[in-house]
């Protein structure tokens, strides 16, 4: 079954330790993308990746680091994260084929910074 | 820059009622325009699309149409359902730059 998966679904945790939220897509896209959703703010995009190794910044990308070492995954990292993180966040892939106009979701991670 | 408008919910509707979900956008060059739709403890999963102007997307049940002269992508049903009870995100991709700039979201609540 094609998919976007991402680990864990919940996560509380403190100001300052560092965490990571995974993201693997088994459908070979060379897009990915990861938004934060906010009441009233919408989706807003922090970080995507054309393909491996090629990443760039989205509209929100402070206190945020991406990496991009195989096609399949691509990890949030919030090395110091802060209240003000708190969100839900969803990864996002697509494919040329597409013309990346065709995003599949990961179902998202409800996070909780203390 | 690109930006795209909602209408503000949420929208409480009856079964078998009229939908609509009006969208406009701002954006340069030729953006194609989307429809998302988010049920409740889900991802957002694409519902419709149109890529030129005139250009009308459809899926089960849903419309909308690429309106150029007016910048509005509004989404329509005719006789919603219980199942249809989610948010809905307008978004739109302006060419050549792969980055999906989305609305606020609606949300429709479809009671019996």
């Amino acid at each position: 079954e094609a998919q976007v998966t991402q680990n864990p679904r919940y996560l509380i945790t403190v100001t300052g330790k560092k965490l990571t939220v995974t993201c693997s897509q088994n459908m070979n896209h060379e897009y990915m993308s990861w938004y934060r959703q906010d009441p009233g703010l919408g989706l807003r995009q922090i970080y995507y990746s054309m393909n491996v190794e090629v990443t760039d910044k989205g509209d929100v990308p402070e206190g945020y680091k991406v990496s991009r070492k195989e096609k399949r995954n691509f990890p949030l990292i919030l090395e110091s994260p802060s209240p003000n993180q708190t969100s839900l966040y969803f990864c996002a892939s697509s494919s040329l084929v597409d013309s990346y106009e065709k995003l599949f979701f990961g179902s998202g991670t409800q996070l909780s910074v203390l | 820059g690109n930006s795209v408008t909602q209408m503000e919910g949420p929208v409480t509707l009856s079964e078998e009622a009229f939908l609509t979900i009006n969208c406009t956008y701002t954006a340069t060059g030729y953006p194609s325009l989307f429809w998302y739709v988010q049920y409740p403890g889900e991802g957002l999963q694409l519902l419709l699309k149109a890529t030129k102007a005139d250009d009308k997307g459809s899926n089960k049940g849903f419309e909308a149409t690429y309106r150029k002269e007016t910048t509005s992508f509004h989404l329509e049903k005719g006789s919603v359902q219980v199942s249809d009870s989610a948010v809905y995100f307008c978004a739109l991709n302006s060419g050549g730059y792969q980055k999906v700039t989305f609305g606020t979201g609606t949300k429709l609540q479809v009671i019996p």
